[in-house]
């Protein structure tokens, strides 16, 4: 079946960085938009962005550019979210999704915490 | 960038009740709004696309409608596992959530 996987809950310190990995399974890798929407405690869903795994292209939302980088590696069908200069608000818990043809988020990640804390 | 705006923001109904939450866009983006389910510690799961089309598997309670700026999302005998928060989501350019919409039983 289709499914993404993530790596697991990180705990950081402020300042620091954070990668998160997302492994997709059960569908061909290059044929859907891989987004990262990410929700601290609590709060609503917030979009940060999303990756072409076809070419790696990239588009973030205006509050993360210039701090966050999304990457791809097609030969093991994983998608990667890296985030710098870590702030106690972006703690959350951050999912990949998968985006299908009708441009609906239909396969999402199990969620990755991600605590920020000195 | 495109701003969604929900109301309310929280609910209380009867099992049975119908039940209406409402999305308004800053710009035009046509039928371009999907709306997802999310319940406590899960990820949100999608219920409806293009405005007004029913996912496959998503029970005949649920109903989308609306075009432009103004969009309806319609529980029509709330159930008691419709218990979540309910979330719009443009995708005309880029993407946006709205707030979100906690739906409670009375």
């Amino acid at each position: 079946q289709v499914q993404l996987v993530q790596s697991g809950a990180e705990l950081k310190k402020p300042g620091a960085s954070v990668t998160i990995s997302c492994k997709a399974s059960g569908y061909t890798f290059t044929d859907s938009y891989l987004h990262w929407v990410r929700q601290a405690p609590g709060q609503e869903l917030e979009w940060v962005g999303w990756i072409d795994p076809t070419n790696g292209g990239t588009e973030y939302a205006q509050n993360f550019r210039g701090r966050v980088t999304m990457t791809r590696d097609t030969s093991i069908s994983s998608a990667y979210m890296e985030l710098r200069a870590l702030k106690s608000d972006d703690a959350a818990v951050y999912f990949c999704v998968r985006e299908d043809h009708r441009f609906s988020m239909d396969v999402w990640g199990q969620g990755t915490t991600v605590i920020v804390s000195s | 960038d495109i701003q969604m705006t929900q109301s309310p923001s929280s609910l209380s109904a009867s099992v049975g009740d119908r039940v209406t939450i409402t999305c308004q866009a800053s710009q035009d983006i046509g039928i371009y709004l999907n709306w997802y389910q999310q319940k406590p510690g899960k990820a949100p799961q999608l219920l409806i696309y293009s405005a007004s089309f029913l996912e496959a598997g998503v029970p005949s309670r649920f109903s989308g409608s609306g075009s432009a700026t103004d969009f309806t999302f319609t529980i029509s005998s709330l159930q008691p596992e419709d218990i979540a928060t309910y979330y719009c989501q443009q995708y005309e350019n880029l993407r946006t959530f709205g707030q979100g919409t906690k739906v409670e039983v009375k």
